[in-house]
């Protein structure tokens, strides 16, 4: 099993509120990522980093913000959540090298009122 | 940009039919990973396929990766109800070190 966290795993929250969502791997992998999934739909790639201070936007436009301190650290902020932010968010990390499989985390389920 | 196409979108099988998935980019990959997502869980990684015409079996599950590195497949042989779940190819375009693009995904219901 994959050495990555996610934390909260579901969580709800009222409209305007700042939110950070958590993501942790113990892997030293410096490639890292985070997905956005509707139920039963595709993944889209909001953020990416490929090592520490490295932070890119991802195909999907996302009002969200992200950084990259630490290698094992990844988390992604809302400044002010809106009803349209409900979705789940995955996080997921990979080597450089080698076959830079994908290893995701539980993910975080927000649903925003 | 390069786009990963995946179908069908939804599959309805009876335990015991074979099933089958295609990836399609629109530039030529690298390699080609497949995903398996269970209800309710994350993606985990299956296979990746890196040759141009590369076949690779795990158990009842046969991958393929066309000639043209712009194609791929996944079937699987007598479905179980354990096949259930969404699955995802995923391309890497450019080198072996661009980025990967995700299909839409199928998802497979198995009728027991």
């Amino acid at each position: 099993e994959a050495d990555i966290y996610q934390t909260p795993r579901y969580l709800v929250i009222g409209t305007g509120k700042k939110i950070t969502l958590e993501c942790s791997q113990t892997m030293g992998h410096d490639k890292m990522y985070w997905y956005q999934q509707d139920p039963g739909m595709e993944l889209h790639l909001i953020h990416y980093s490929y090592g520490v201070n490295s932070t890119e936007k991802g195909d999907l436009s996302s009002e969200s913000t992200v950084s990259r301190i630490r290698t094992e650290h990844f988390p992604l902020t809302l400044e002010s959540a809106r009803p349209s932010h409900t979705s789940q968010y995955l996080c997921a990390s990979s080597e450089t090298q080698g076959h830079q499989e994908q290893f995701f985390g539980p993910g975080t389920r927000l649903t925003v009122l | 940009g390069q786009q990963v196409m995946q179908i069908p979108q939804y599959q309805h099988v009876q335990e015991g039919e074979d099933f089958t998935t295609y990836c399609n980019s629109s530039t030529t990959l690298s390699n080609i990973q497949w995903y398996k997502q269970r209800p309710g869980g994350h993606p985990v990684f299956l296979i990746q396929l890196v040759k141009s015409g590369e076949v690779k079996k795990q158990k009842r599950l046969t991958f393929q990766f066309g000639e043209a590195k712009k194609n791929s497949s996944l079937h699987i042989t007598a479905t179980q109800t354990t096949d259930v779940g969404t699955y995802f190819c995923a391309g890497r375009g450019g080198t072996s070190y661009g980025k990967l693009t995700f299909g839409q995904g199928t998802i497979l219901t198995v009728h027991p």
